[in-house]
């Protein structure tokens, strides 16, 4: 079956050190979005794409960066981490243009920032 | 920034009762809207995606309106379910290749048995 996979499930590291997480999607999907989840705000878009080397800045861009070489990976890294990136990162693709698709997310990965 | 409100935060309902919540969204440039379910230790899972005024969506007991004139859409659930205890997320996307979907903070649904 297809699916959108995310790795490390969970990750704890350093302020300053740099951190990617990975998504993977089987679907072939063009369009791929990392959201950050916190308590007491709805997910918030980091990063988007709409097909291979197209990157666009969401509403909390500020300290990450997505590269896009394949239709299947959109990796997000943390160039130095803050402590104000401990959250939930997700993940998601979908195949409609313009989000009149529904998006599949993956499962998460639970970012801690010490 | 766009805003986009649900209300309630938190629902309690009996267990066979049916309820309703909605979420609020900008009345102009209005382009897609989508409701997902969110249920504890998972994913968001999508339920609708509406792009229609007026649209009317439904699956099995949940179902969805929508009105972009006035800038809402209200989920429905009839005969709940302990198993629709989740939190209901609902996103906007505005047209003119505005940046990817806004989500509203959700609505915590809890059935009670």
């Amino acid at each position: 079956d297809a699916e959108i996979t995310q790795s490390p499930r969970h990750k704890i590291t350093e302020t300053g050190r740099q951190v990617t997480l990975a998504c993977h999607q089987t679907w072939n999907h063009n369009n791929m979005f990392w959201y950050r989840q916190d308590l007491g705000h709805g997910l918030r878009l980091i990063h988007y794409s709409y097909g291979v080397h197209d990157t666009n800045k969401g509403e909390v861009s500020d300290g990450y960066s997505v590269s896009r070489s394949n239709t299947e990976d959109l990796p997000l890294t943390l160039e130095s981490a803050a402590s104000s990136q401990t959250s939930v990162y997700f993940c998601a693709s979908s195949f409609l243009p313009g989000e009149t698709g529904e998006l599949f997310f993956g499962e998460g990965s639970r970012l801690t920032v010490l | 920034i766009l805003n986009v409100e649900q209300s309630p935060q938190s629902l309690h309902v009996q267990e066979g009762d049916s309820t309703n919540f909605t979420c609020s969204f900008p009345s102009s440039n209005f382009y897609a809207l989508h409701w997902y379910r969110w249920e504890t230790a998972k994913s968001p899972e999508a339920l609708f995606v509406m792009t229609l005024n007026g649209d009317e969506k439904k699956k099995g007991r949940i179902s969805a309106t929508l009105n972009t004139k006035e800038g809402y859409s209200y989920l429905y659930i009839k005969g709940s379910q302990p198993e629709d205890s989740a939190t209901y997320l609902c996103a906007f996307k505005a047209g003119g290749g505005a940046d990817g979907l806004t989500f509203g903070k959700g609505t915590h649904l809890i059935i009670q048995p």
